[in-house]
């Protein structure tokens, strides 16, 4: 079965602390994406990375970065030197590509509430 | 428009009636998808339409809901006889995404429609 596991409920952290979101993932198929998306209060899902099973390559962008380990079954999210703005909820989610067309029927973690203090 | 836009914003209704719940993706985006953010089940996937056809409808809870897509662009969910169990955020997404692409392309989310049936 497909699972997304985010066990961090909340997170609260002084700002400039860095933070590591923790994502593991279960699923049958040997091509699936990972995503992680962003839910500020205003409501909308914004997106944040793509990942595709057969690239385990870190990823950094600006204070974010990304390590993916297939051998563990996780893709965690760690921002360095946390700002007030990135209080938000964070989603990670999965999409397997077995699915006709590879559309994005994209099952999500229960998020984690990461919560940034002056 | 330059976002992905939901109407109505929130809506409260009783117990057994319908309501429907309007959403315009961004100008040119093939995909459209619906998904539901409850405090019991987190996001879940509802619809998936490509156009104004719908391969997977696999994530509606009942035959209570429908949704339809017109002219390739505005699409509404209906719920008919509202249940209390009813009562989540109902998200909206669309996708730029040629028939046949198999990418898993990332998804630009409206800020929902708050439902609430008393």
């Amino acid at each position: 079965a497909q699972k997304v596991t985010q066990a961090q409920t909340e997170i609260s952290v002084v700002e400039k602390e860095d933070v590591t979101l923790d994502c593991v993932y279960e699923t049958r198929d040997t091509t699936y994406y990972l995503f992680w998306y962003k839910q500020p209060p205003s409501g909308e899902l914004v997106f944040l990375i793509r990942r595709n099973s057969f690239d385990e390559q870190n990823e950094i962008s600006g204070r974010y970065s990304w390590n993916f380990q297939k051998s563990t079954s996780s893709f965690n999210f760690t921002i360095t030197a946390s700002q007030v703005v990135d209080s938000a909820v964070y989603f990670c989610a999965l999409s397997e590509a077995r699915l006709s067309g590879g559309y994005n029927k994209l099952i999500f973690g229960a998020g984690t509430r990461l919560a940034v203090h002056p | 428009g330059a976002g992905v836009s939901q109407s109505p914003s929130n809506k409260v209704t009783e117990k057994g009636k319908d309501v429907e719940l309007r959403c315009d993706p961004i100008s040119g985006h093939t995909a459209l998808y619906w998904y539901r953010q409850s405090l019991g089940q987190g996001l879940e996937f509802l619809i998936y339409f490509q156009g104004n056809s719908a391969p997977d409808k696999s994530g509606l809870p009942s035959d209570r809901f429908s949704a339809e897509r017109t002219g390739g662009s505005v699409s509404t969910l209906t719920i008919q006889r509202t249940q209390q169990e009813d009562s989540a955020v109902y998200l909206c997404a669309s996708s730029q995404r040629d028939r046949g692409r198999r990418t898993n392309e990332k998804l630009f989310f409206g800020s929902g429609t708050q439902l609430s049936v008393l």
